[in-house]
């Protein structure tokens, strides 16, 4: 059955390595979102894209995050350099936004998500 | 800026019993508002999705409720089982001409005792 699917599942590194974390979206859908989960914050929009193109990015730190869509079926975020503050669960959603249906967007798919820890 | 808040944040039920899980919102201009589910350690699962216009959802023992007008939205869970110990998140979508954004409440912990 078709699934949002995340790699790595679990990552522990050091503060200033670098992280990428990678995500499958349905095959089909057009549209991907990044969220982290803390138990502080919750679940925050980080960015998402539509039809690989950047919508929205303003959760995201951008001095050390980058999200970027190299072809419709990866979506990748990469923090460099990353630090302990960052240690949470990263989880990628996909959903499909039909053209001329405005707002009535489908449901979002969420991934398994990659639990991250910075040392 | 939408906010979202969900009452009870736990919550301690016996096997059997029909319970009601509640989402409020700050802004009532939403397109659509989400439940999901999520277990410990996992992501999470789409169970309902109610668009602005429609007033309630249901899905086999779950039927989710919407107000837009006064910013509510309920879950309710008919004949609870242990299975359904689970954090139930609502998400509401906000209006936007180019975007999708949902906003997450901070989910209600349910556990259903056997």
């Amino acid at each position: 059955d078709a699934r949002v699917t995340q790699t790595p599942r679990h990552k522990v590194t050091e503060m200033g390595q670098e992280v990428t974390m990678r995500c499958q979206p349905i095959l089909g859908h057009n549209t991907v979102f990044w969220y982290r989960q803390t138990m502080m914050q919750g679940l925050e929009l980080l960015a998402y894209f539509r039809n690989r193109a950047p919508l929205d990015d303003s959760g995201m730190p951008k001095d050390r995050f980058s999200a970027e869509m190299p072809d419709a079926t990866l979506a990748t975020l990469k923090i460099q350099p990353s630090e302990p503050r960052d240690s949470a669960v990263y989880f990628c959603a996909s959903g499909l936004r039909v053209a001329g249906e405005t707002g009535r967007d489908n449901e979002q798919f969420f991934g398994p998500g990659t639990r991250l820890t910075v040392l | 800026k939408q906010e979202v808040t969900q009452i009870p944040a736990a919550l301690s039920v016996p096997e059997g019993e029909n319970l009601v899980l509640n989402c409020s919102f700050t802004d009532s201009a939403i397109y659509n508002l989400q439940w999901f589910r999520q277990d410990p350690g996992k992501g999470l699962t789409s169970l309902l999705l109610i668009q602005s216009s429609q007033r309630e959802q249901t899905s086999g023992r779950l039927n989710a409720s919407l107000d837009k007008s006064s910013g509510r939205s309920t879950l309710y869970i008919a004949a609870s089982q242990p299975g359904d110990s689970a954090t139930y998140l609502c998400a509401v979508r906000r209006v936007e001409t180019s975007g999708s954004r949902l906003t997450f409440g901070e989910g209600t912990q349910l556990t259903v005792n056997p």
